[in-house]
């Protein structure tokens, strides 16, 4: 079983700043099923990207992902207030396929 | 517009049974993979089960032989039945639909609509 371990659990930043999320599998993941999502509370997770580094429809292009292999970043160049808010990495495995999040990463507003 | 409305959640005692259903518009269920995925109170997501266009099933561990997942292409809704339920079953479970991207030579899945949620809370 892949685990995804995201870091920092917490970063606090303020709005203008760069953001920049881990997200380490425990083996090789492929980029094809690695996605980012965005919780605020109360509220259903959001899907960002997919395929490690394309973005779903209505993302705002500051958002952008990269990565292969083992290891993958989100990446916010430019923090609005709107988004503080917890951030999951996720990845499915196809071999019975399953699905895996990361534990999550709180941004937080400094 | 596609929307997911759960329904179905409350409190059942341990050892009980509940039945969530996801009432889906804007796209067909029958012809899409869905999945449940729930959420311990404080905690992070946590992949449940996930059905195919073509009838396939598939659960995580933790719920495997006790959870049974379904559809009702009829109604367009998607169900998760639910029993021998523990107290660590308590959470809000979402529906998510699984959608397929395709671009440049790949091929993607992601969850990429998801239900508002519904709690289901297990305790005497």
């Amino acid at each position: 079983e892949i685990v995804l371990t995201q870091s920092p659990g917490t970063l606090s930043l303020s709005p203008g700043e760069r953001a920049t999320l881990s997200c380490r599998a425990s083996q090789s993941v492929s980029s094809s099923y690695l996605a980012w999502y965005q919780q605020k509370p109360g509220q259903a997770p959001r899907l960002l990207i997919y395929g490690a580094s394309s973005r779903a429809t209505g993302i705002p292009d500051r958002f952008s992902g990269s990565g292969s292999g083992t290891d993958f970043t989100l990446t916010i160049s430019r923090l609005e207030p709107e988004d503080f808010a917890v951030y999951y990495c996720q990845q499915y495995g196809s071999s019975p396929p399953s699905h895996t999040f990361g534990q999550g990463t709180k941004l937080e507003i400094k | 517009e596609v929307q997911l409305v759960e329904s179905g959640g409350g409190l059942v005692q341990p050892g009980g049974s509940l039945r969530l259903s996801c009432a889906a518009s804007g796209f067909t269920v029958s012809s899409n993979y869905m999945s449940w995925v729930r959420q311990a109170p404080g905690k992070g997501l946590e992949w449940v089960s996930v059905i195919y266009s073509g009838g396939s099933t598939y659960y995580a561990d933790s719920v495997k032989g006790r959870f049974t997942i379904s559809r009702d292409n009829s109604k367009n809704t998607l169900y998760l039945q639910m029993n021998s339920l523990r107290a660590e079953d308590t959470a809000v479970y979402y529906c998510a639909r699984l959608g397929h991207y395709y671009g440049s030579g790949s091929y993607s899945l992601a969850f990429d609509y998801w239900g508002q949620g519904t709690l289901v809370t297990v305790s005497s």
